[in-house]
C-alpha cells in the first residue's frame, strides 16, 4: 500500500534553515507528481509546493515563494522540502501528499502523517 | 487568484441528519477541478470528492459532491459518527488553493 513517511521536523530559530524529507514506498513514484500542505497550529490547511513526476514543473504558494525549494529524488523515493529564512508564521505540521494523477496536476490520494516544524527563538 | 469561501464555518448536527457544506469560488473554476477533504485531529486529511462530483475510492455514498462554475456543495447523507469533522475544499489543476473550512460537529 502506498506509504509516505515525513521526518526532520523540528524546533529552529528564526531565519534558519531546515529540511524535511518525505520517504515513499507502496507506489511507482516516478509516476506521481507530489505536494507539500501544511497546517498551522489551531489554523486551516495551506498548500506549500507542489512538483511534477520528473521535476521539470515545480510550483509554490506566494507565502513561501523564494524561501522554500522543493525537490525530489526518484532514484531513492524521497521528496524534501528544504525551508530557508523560516519565520514563525512557517510553524506548522508539515504533510507530504500524493497527486492522484500520473498525467495532471491533481488533488492528494495518499498523506503522510506529518513532521512538526516549530520555529521560535 | 481564485480565492475559496466556505460556509458556515461550522454546522452543528445529530448523527443520521444531513448536512450541506458549501464552497464558493471568486471565479469560475476550470473544468470543475475542485476537491473536497475531511481532516480530523491527528489524522491526515482524507480525500473525499474530485471533481466536484466523483467520489474517490473506498468513501462512502453518503457522501456526494455537486456544483459547477463557481459554486460548490458536498453533502452528507446521514450523518454517521466517524463524519464529525472538518471539511475544506481545494482547487487544483493550476491553483492549490484550500478554502477555511467547515467544522461539523454534534
Amino acid at each position: 500500500q502506498v506509504q509516505l513517511v515525513e521526518s526532520g521536523g523540528g524546533v529552529v530559530q528564526p531565519r534558519k534553515s531546515l529540511r524535511l524529507s518525505c520517504a515513499a514506498s507502496g507506489f511507482a513514484f516516478s509516476r506521481y507528481s507530489l505536494h507539500w500542505v501544511r497546517q498551522a497550529p489551531g489554523k486551516g490547511l495551506e498548500w506549500v509546493a507542489l512538483i511534477s513526476y520528473d521535476g521539470s514543473n515545480i510550483y509554490y504558494a506566494d507565502s513561501v515563494k523564494g524561501r522554500f525549494t522543493i525537490s525530489r529524488d526518484n532514484s531513492k523515493g524521497m521528496l524534501y522540502l528544504q525551508m530557508n529564512s523560516l519565520r514563525g508564521e512557517d510553524t506548522a505540521l508539515y504533510y507530504c501528499a500524493r497527486d492522484l494523477y500520473t498525467s495532471w496536476y491533481g488533488p492528494s490520494d495518499s498523506w503522510g502523517q506529518g513532521t512538526l516544524v516549530t520555529v521560535s527563538s | 487568484e481564485i480565492v475559496l469561501t466556505q460556509s458556515p464555518g461550522r454546522l452543528s448536527l445529530s448523527p443520521g441528519e444531513r448536512a450541506t457544506l458549501s464552497c464558493r469560488a471568486t471565479e469560475s473554476v476550470s473544468s470543475n477541478y475542485l476537491a473536497w477533504y475531511q481532516k480530523k485531529p491527528g489524522q491526515a486529511p482524507r480525500l473525499l470528492i474530485y471533481d466536484a462530483s466523483t467520489r474517490a475510492t473506498g468513501i462512502p455514498d453518503r457522501f456526494s459532491g455537486s456544483g459547477s462554475g463557481t459554486d460548490f456543495t458536498l453533502t452528507i447523507n446521514g450523518l454517521a459518527p466517524e463524519d464529525f469533522a472538518v471539511y475544506y475544499c481545494q482547487l487544483y489543476g493550476t491553483s492549490f488553493t484550500f478554502g477555511p473550512g467547515t467544522k461539523v460537529d454534534i
